[in-house]
């Protein structure tokens, strides 16, 4: 079956210091990959999206975020986080291979502290 | 916001009310969605609309009937919710199925 796991609620990180929220996935053929943000009370914004070719995906506001095949696994990283970075972020695969849907995982609130 | 809106953003109802929530999508796209965020769940796909034809339907209740006029627009038609329908419904569009969606505010919704 398959499954997205964000298995951090919630992450915390000082300002200034690099973050990660982490992601893995289970599909059954190639995976597409995303990652969404969610200010309060907007709704969500596209990151960044992994089709195929390079591992390593830049994507909006700073955010990069590395495929590894090996570990089915699409963490979200930044070098440097921002108070600002503060929201909720959602991971999503959609298996290339059976269907078109987005698979969603619950969500991971980032806190970045001052 | 002015790719995809959503009105009203935020409404009450009771449970034998009639109402609808409208989505419209400014952006060329030719699919549609209707997703349902609860507090710490994935979001549930609700319906999907590919060139206004309703292509998935993910075992939602009768009670919520969407409509889709054009692939500009998307209603969410709601009549005899219970309070467990309380969420942000949330629109969403994309070129095709397998491009990017694109997503507007929500509508949270408390059903009383």
């Amino acid at each position: 079956a398959q499954s997205v796991a964000q298995p951090e609620d919630q992450v915390n990180v000082a300002e200034g210091n690099p973050l990660t929220v982490k992601c893995t996935y289970s599909v059954s053929g190639n995976p597409y990959l995303f990652w969404y943000v969610q200010y309060p009370n907007r709704g969500l914004q596209f990151l960044l999206k992994y089709i195929t070719g390079d591992n390593l995906v830049k994507g909006s506001y700073g955010f990069e975020a590395e495929f590894n095949k090996s570990q089915t696994s699409f963490h979200l990283k930044k070098p440097s986080a921002l108070v600002s970075d503060s929201a909720l972020y959602f991971c999503a695969v959609r298996d290339m291979d059976s269907n078109y849907q987005l698979i969603w995982g619950a969500g991971t609130k980032l806190i970045i502290k001052p | 916001e002015t790719g995809v809106t959503q009105t009203p953003r935020h409404l009450v109802m009771g449970m034998t009310n009639k109402k609808s929530l409208k989505c419209e999508q400014h952006l060329g796209h030719n699919a549609m969605y209707w997703y349902k965020q609860s507090a710490k769940k994935p979001l549930e796909l609700m319906f999907v609309y590919n060139f206004k034809e309703q292509t998935e339907n993910n075992s939602v209740p009768s009670r919520f009937s969407p409509e889709c006029p054009n692939s500009s627009h998307l209603f969410l038609h709601l009549h005899t919710l219970q309070p467990e329908d309380s969420a942000l419904y949330l629109c969403a569009s994309s070129q095709d199925f397998t491009e990017t969606q694109y997503f507007g505010p929500g509508t949270r919704l408390l059903v009383l």
